[in-house]
C-alpha cells in the first residue's frame, strides 16, 4: 500500500547548525507535501509545504525540497534555535483525494 | 475560540465503559477527520467526513463508530474499547475539495484499562 518513510527517527543539533530530514513516498500520484511540527504536548501545526510543480521552497529559515522523479522530499532547518526541538511529519496526499500519508516522525533536539 | 477544539483532554475507562469524543471547527471547513497517534508510530488515519458524509473508513474496527451531524461537529463513539486502543485521538478539519492543509485540534488522550 501507500507509505511515506522518514529518516531519521530522532536528530540532535547544536544550536546554530542546520538539520535535515528525509522523506521518501511510494504513491507516484501524490502532488501535495505538507510538513507539520508538533511540541511536546501539543496539536501537529503545519509549518511549510510544496506542491509537484515546485522543486524548492523557502520560508525564512526552513526549506522543503522535492525530486519527483526519486520521490523524495526533505526539510531543511538552518539556524537552528532551542524551540526548534519538536517532533517533525512529514506527508503526502493528492489533490482531490482525503487521504494523507504521514510519516512515523522525527524527533528533533536543539542542545543550547 | 477560534480553530478546532476537542474534548475531554483526557480520558480514562474500562473496557466495558462506552464513551464519546467530540470535534468542533470554527474556521468553515467542510472535511473533517479522525486520527489515531501512537508512541512511535505514523499518525493513522480513521474516518473522514466531507459534506457531512463519510468518504474514508481505514478498516477501523466497529468498536469505533464516527457521527458527523453537521460540518462543525464530529464526534467518535467508543464502546467496549481494548488496552491497545490507549492513544491520541486527534481531529483535524480542512477544506472538503482537496485533502490539503489540516488544522488539528489538541487531541484526546485516551487510557483503556
Amino acid at each position: 500500500g501507500e507509505n511515506v518513510e522518514q529518516h531519521p527517527s530522532t536528530l540532535s543539533v547544536q544550536e546554530g547548525d542546520s538539520a535535515v530530514i528525509k522523506c521518501t513516498y511510494s504513491d507516484s500520484a501524490s502532488n501535495y507535501f505538507p510538513w507539520y511540527k508538533q511540541e511536546l504536548g501539543k496539536r501537529p501545526q503545519l509549518i511549510i509545504d510544496i506542491r509537484s510543480n515546485v522543486g524548492e521552497k523557502k520560508d525564512q529559515r526552513i526549506a522543503v525540497t522535492l525530486n519527483k522523479t526519486a520521490k523524495h522530499f526533505s526539510l531543511h532547518i538552518t539556524e537552528t534555535q532551542p524551540e526548534d526541538s519538536a517532533v517533525y511529519f512529514c506527508a503526502a496526499s493528492t489533490t482531490g483525494g482525503f487521504k494523507t500519508i504521514f510519516g512515523a516522525g522525527t524527533r528533533l533536539f536543539v542542545k543550547a | 475560540e477560534t480553530g478546532v477544539t476537542q474534548t475531554p483532554r483526557h480520558l480514562v475507562m474500562g473496557m466495558t465503559n462506552k464513551k464519546s469524543l467530540k470535534c468542533e471547527q470554527h474556521l468553515g471547513h467542510n472535511a473533517m477527520y479522525w486520527y489515531k497517534q501512537s508512541a512511535k508510530k505514523p499518525l493513522e488515519l480513521m474516518f473522514v467526513y466531507s459534506l457531512e458524509e463519510r468518504v474514508e473508513n481505514n478498516s477501523v474496527p466497529s468498536r469505533f463508530s464516527p457521527e458527523c451531524p453537521n460540518s462543525s461537529h464530529l464526534f467518535l463513539h467508543l464502546h467496549t474499547l481494548q488496552p491497545e486502543d490507549s492513544a491520541l485521538y486527534l481531529c483535524a478539519s480542512s477544506q472538503a475539495r482537496g485533502h490539503e492543509k489540516l488544522f488539528f485540534g489538541s487531541g484526546t488522550q485516551l487510557s483503556v484499562l
